[in-house]
């Protein structure tokens, strides 16, 4: 399994682009990136997946060069309600479950801190 | 959307007590998880379901037991519960070729 490693924190400012780098040196050929996102006292959710090159949504970006080997997550503008963990999963979403073999691994995140 | 619905969001135990945590989805997935998240330790493995009746330990089982006797319902169970058991308990689903988790919004436990 991938493991990853984010840093443990980073403070913003309103308006400001922040990138969160993710390092994963030891991903497979077919494991997809990962992002969640947390607030306190609540489950991590969903924010963008991808395999390689830019992937963009309603919420962020996501850069992954061609090594694979690691991917930024872009938070465009971002807001005081942006202040939360930010987590990078890296794994094949495509297998079930027959063992730990499909499992994915949370690390410690990274807390963002916005300001005004 | 899909729901997965844990039942209490805070609970407070004594010491040596069976503590029931349970989890319901409303999405027909397959596989079920439950995970445990501590300041500065992040999210951690304790068992997982890919189907009724099948189980599997994660990294921290020890303490712990589960039941998965319906596809939509994934129990934790806490044979005796401990101070080191307090922590948040964070339930999760994903389907098949699924690309993502859905978490419930978590239970609170304190043992005291």
């Amino acid at each position: 399994l991938a493991k990853t490693t984010q840093p443990i924190s980073m403070d913003s400012y309103e308006g400001q682009e922040v990138n969160i780098t993710c390092s994963h040196n030891n991903i497979a050929t077919n494991d997809y990136i990962t992002w969640y996102q947390q607030f306190p006292s609540q489950g991590p959710r969903f924010i963008i997946q991808g395999y390689k090159t830019k992937v963009t949504n309603e919420v962020a970006s996501l850069f992954i060069p061609a090594d694979r080997k690691s991917s930024t997550l872009s938070l465009p503008r971002v807001s005081l309600s942006d202040t939360a963990v930010y987590y990078c999963l890296v794994g094949d979403w495509r297998m079930n479950y027959g063992g730990s073999q499909g499992n994915l691994i949370f690390g410690k995140g990274t807390k963002l801190s916005v300001k005004p | 959307d899909v729901k997965v619905t844990q039942s209490s969001r805070y609970l407070v135990k004594r010491t040596g007590e069976k503590v029931f945590l349970e989890c319901v989805q409303d999405m027909d997935h397959e596989n079920m998880f439950w995970y445990r998240q501590d300041p500065g330790l992040g999210l951690r493995l304790i068992y997982f379901s890919y189907d009724v009746k099948m189980k599997e330990k994660g990294d921290i089982p020890e303490g712990y037991s589960v039941s998965r006797e319906k596809k939509e319902r994934f129990s934790l169970i806490l044979e005796s519960a401990s101070t080191n058991q307090t922590s948040m308990y964070l339930c999760a689903i994903r389907g098949t070729g699924d690309y993502g988790y859905t978490f419930g919004s978590g239970t609170r436990l304190t043992v005291v």
